[in-house]
């Protein structure tokens, strides 16, 4: 059974820039949660989505956004990037009646 | 921000002898889950115990929780190279909303010496 598959794993853009990240959870997985990683502030919850609905939001800026299509896979984006976006985004699949939760390898993400 | 704090932070053994880490958190939990992390990589799974569970195994794992003192500890026997990495706890839970959205602690970092 594949894992948790993320790409791109490694991607540099521009302050200003946007982008795009995307995450294919375990098959059977309804439930896709996206968290981000920096050496200040840890590993932080953005998102979870679930059938296509965000369920949960964690505390960041608008300019954080996701979406989950009918086949469980997902997207995050990111809109006007900031130096301080640049960190390991990583994304985790969850499904079945238990609560353990799978992650990916993770996109590095670098803004310059 | 974080649920709770590893302690300790650093921990440095030889090969074949056992590591402890520790973890507290602050608000009721449903379960609480323990991953590894190697520089660089995503995060692998572990353990999962669940807040009705006092000790669980896995392997040379072995984890517990105090729902009492809101801590629980992972004990990973006759440590080899290879464990080498971050550890962290996370906890999914009620004050969330939901048991799918982790909280993480601040991770420890083994590192075994051949």
């Amino acid at each position: 059974k594949a894992g948790v598959t993320q790409t791109p794993r490694y991607l540099i853009k521009t302050r200003g820039q946007q982008v795009t990240l995307s995450c294919s959870p375990i098959s059977g997985h309804r439930s896709v949660s996206w968290y981000q990683q920096t050496p200040g502030q840890g590993l932080q919850f953005l998102f979870e989505y679930f059938s296509e609905t965000q369920r949960n939001k964690g505390n960041f800026p608008g300019r954080f956004s996701g979406r989950q299509f009918s086949n469980s896979r997902s997207e995050m984006n990111v809109s006007t990037l900031e130096l301080g976006d640049s960190a390991l985004y990583l994304c985790a699949s969850s499904g079945g009646s238990g609560n353990t939760i799978y992650f990916g390898e993770g996109s590095w993400l670098t803004v310059v | 921000s974080q649920q709770g704090e590893e302690d300790p932070q650093a921990l440095s053994i030889q090969e074949g002898e056992n590591a402890t880490m520790n973890c507290s958190y602050k608000t009721s939990i449903n379960n609480l889950q323990w991953y590894r992390q190697n520089s660089g990589r995503g995060l692998v799974h572990l353990i999962l115990i669940r807040s009705n569970e006092r000790e669980k195994h896995s392997g040379r794992l072995r984890v517990t929780l105090d729902t009492s003192k809101k801590s629980s500890s992972l004990l990973i026997t006759a440590s080899r190279a290879a464990d080498t990495a971050s550890y962290f706890c996370a906890t999914g839970g009620i004050s969330s909303g939901s048991a799918r959205q982790l909280t993480f602690g601040s991770g420890t970092q083994l590192t075994v010496l051949p």
